[in-house]
């Protein structure tokens, strides 16, 4: 069984469409984050969720919005999509919102844009 | 976060132990020490972490040095399926902005 599982693993679209990326998890973890990664293998944090509730809003464009519809789920919309969007987005998840909690990713959606 | 420093690769015959070394000659009294590593095409995954003392799981050890500034993930008994970069990370208890900074990290080739 997949523990965090993310839709689509890739995503090829052009500028200036609207797109959204699917989160889940089954591990009964009550926080969970959504995570880009640039080239030089930085994961930046962009948001994160606990119990549904919006704990970290890291200084993203409002292009980008989050909803978490229940504790095991969060997703990503992204409107009006740039050519500096294209990255990797993770997400995890986590028992307990403390920085120190072991987190779980999933495998990523490569985004490209054209 | 303070900077961590790794080899870039290293090799291991298939169950035979691997010491993997990190360097974190910066590290501050609040920094936890984590360990992820991650396959091609694949989300990192956790595999241990720590503060002063050494620890265990079923997946690895963490030998941490008296003086903090750096540390040693132990696999034990390598497999083909431990083959992946592995990357040492200070996380900072004082960050709630939960950054990853993942390096380089080291290249663990295991050979059957």
């Amino acid at each position: 069984d997949t523990a965090v599982s993310q839709t689509p693993k890739y995503l090829v679209t052009q500028m200036g469409n609207d797109k959204s990326i699917k989160c889940e998890q089954n591990l009964g973890h009550d926080t969970m984050y959504w995570y880009k990664q640039d080239s030089k293998k930085f994961l930046k944090i962009m948001f994160s969720y606990n119990n549904k509730e919006l704990i970290i809003n890291e200084t993203v464009p409002n292009r980008f919005s989050p909803k978490s519809p229940d504790k095991a789920h969060l997703n990503l919309h992204i409107n009006s999509l740039e050519l500096g969007d294209s990255a990797v987005y993770f997400c995890a998840s986590s028992q307990g919102r403390g920085w120190n909690q072991p987190q779980h990713f999933g495998d990523g959606t490569r985004l490209s844009i054209l | 976060d303070a900077k961590t420093t790794q080899p870039n690769s290293m090799e291991s015959n298939e169950e035979e132990p691997v010491h993997l070394p990190c360097n974190h000659s910066t590290i501050s009294g609040t920094d936890y020490i984590h360990w992820y590593r991650q396959l091609p095409s694949q989300g990192p995954e956790y595999v241990i972490h720590g503060l002063t003392s050494n620890v265990n799981n079923r997946m690895a050890s963490l030998a941490i040095a008296e003086d903090r500034k750096s540390s040693t993930l132990i696999l034990h008994r390598a497999t083909l399926r431990d083959a992946a970069v592995y990357y040492c990370i200070l996380r900072d208890s004082q960050n709630t902005g939960n950054q990853f900074y993942f390096g380089t990290g080291t290249s663990l080739t295991v050979i059957p």
